[in-house]
């Protein structure tokens, strides 16, 4: 069975950083790219951030473009989302995804809350 | 700036037939954005339901299907049942490695 765990979130200030991570489980982690989605509270799906599945090739939405960063160690079946310069709006529950040998989200966790508030 | 269309709600009644949109503010739909539906819950993460414009997720019944109408994608639930009441997100793969989700259709059974 597909597993996907997040952690990491909380409450941080304006300007602060987290490191958010996605501890996965019943696939080979490394055949398969992975995603950063988030959903502001009582709003909609925003893509974040994709990431190969060697690691090699990353891409970014524009409004988190220089300021995220996103890896993987696939020795631990992890995958991490660095959020840097953080801002009120990037408040939200942040969920991993598997992304098989295609173009969309398959498998998802059931997020971890980013609240960024003074 | 892509943008990308959905309804905002929607409603059906049991045992009838929805069709769910997806368009560009700008364009065509085609299946080379891969169009993908999502269905989502209250506090729940979200569900694949269709990827690759048509093919059903693992499990997902042969009631919900996507196809797509003139120029836009469309999520079809045909005999829909109380329990698909649920927020229906679709999303399209832009070309340089990104993706946009619409803003959602809030689907209500009565």
């Amino acid at each position: 069975e597909v597993q996907l765990l997040e952690s990491g979130g909380g409450l941080v200030q304006p300007g602060g950083s987290l490191r958010l991570s996605c501890v996965v489980s019943g696939f080979t982690f490394d055949n398969y790219a992975m995603s950063w989605v988030r959903q502001a509270p009582g709003k909609g799906l925003e893509w974040v951030a994709d990431i190969s599945g060697s690691g090699a090739d990353t891409y970014y939405a524009d409004s988190v473009k220089g300021r995220f960063t996103i890896s993987r160690d696939n020795s631990k079946n992890t995958l991490y989302l660095k959020t840097y310069s953080l801002r009120a709006e990037d408040t939200a529950v942040y969920y991993c995804a598997t992304r098989p040998s295609g173009s969309y989200f398959e498998s998802w966790g059931q997020g971890t809350l980013v609240t960024v508030s003074s | 700036q892509t943008v990308v269309t959905q309804e905002p709600s929607f409603s059906v009644s049991p045992g009838g037939t929805v069709t769910l949109t997806c368009g560009l503010t700008s364009g065509s739909v085609s299946t080379g954005y891969y169009p993908t539906w999502y269905q989502q819950t209250p506090g729940q993460a979200p569900r694949t339901l269709i990827y690759s414009t048509n093919t059903r997720s693992s499990g997902v019944p042969d009631r919900f299907s996507g196809s797509i109408l003139g120029n836009k994608a469309a999520l079809t639930i045909t005999g829909a049942q109380a329990d698909d009441e649920s927020d229906y997100y679709c999303v399209l793969y832009m070309s340089g490695g990104s993706w946009v989700f619409g803003g959602g259709t809030k689907l209500t059974v009565l």
